[in-house]
């Protein structure tokens, strides 16, 4: 059975940084294409980045309102996914999904169950 | 960036009635698109992908289909755990997500 299992959500206060971690289980980890999407209270879903699976060498991508302050890692000893978040802006107030692709794809078929960060002062 | 645009924005309906929800793409993304249920805290799940396919344990009364950069997701006859918030998402390129259709109980 997949999992998927976030966590690292906090309160912290703009212009800080957190770093959330996913632990993945019940597939292999090194075949599938890795993501984290957000979503903001209230409001609709939006894809943070991604990480490709080892046949593209894990490239990373990222969406235009986070480059430059997000980066997405992977540990493969650890079967594990990390977003570390820099530079906070209260904008980026929202539950952090670690999401799972088919294979080299952003089809996302397994979510995990959100981790909240909250960017107040 | 490919553009989604996601309509209604909500709905309402009844136990019975048939939806359809329609996701508008800004260009040509040759069926790598999914649909989504969420309920409200949970995580968003895989209803279709590549734009008709079900995923498996997905009820029948779940449908896409397309025409031209018009997809579109179906409901044939509501039931009552069917009322929830849709989404489509396409996987051409960098992801991006519709707006979300919330179907309420009319």
């Amino acid at each position: 059975e997949v999992q998927l299992v976030e966590s690292g959500g906090n309160l912290v206060q703009p212009g800080g940084s957190l770093r959330l971690s996913c632990a993945a289980s019940g597939f292999t980890f090194t075949d599938h294409f890795m993501a984290w999407v957000r979503q903001a209270p209230g409001k609709g879903l939006e894809w943070v980045g991604h990480t490709a699976n080892k046949a593209k060498n894990y490239d990373t991508q990222y969406a235009a309102s986070v480059r430059g302050r997000f980066a997405i890692s992977r540990d493969e000893s650890k079967n594990s996914m990390y977003l570390q978040v820099n530079s906070l802006k209260t904008e980026d107030t929202a539950v952090y999904y670690c999401v799972k692709g088919v294979g080299g794809t952003t089809n996302f078929d397994h979510w995990g169950q959100g981790t909240l960060v909250t960017v107040s002062s | 960036d490919i553009q989604m645009t996601q309509s209604p924005s909500s709905l309402s309906a009844s136990v019975g009635d048939r939806v359809t929800i329609t996701c508008r793409v800004s260009q040509d993304i040759s069926n790598a698109l999914v649909w989504y249920q969420q309920k409200p805290g949970k995580a968003p799940k895989l209803l279709l992908y590549a734009a008709s396919r079900l995923e498996s344990g997905v009820p029948s009364r779940f449908s896409g289909s397309r025409s031209g950069t018009e997809y579109t997701l179906t409901i044939s006859s509501l039931q009552p755990e069917d009322f929830a918030t849709y989404y489509c998402q396409h996987y051409y390129s960098n992801p991006s997500f519709g707006g979300g259709t919330k179907v309420e109980v009319k």
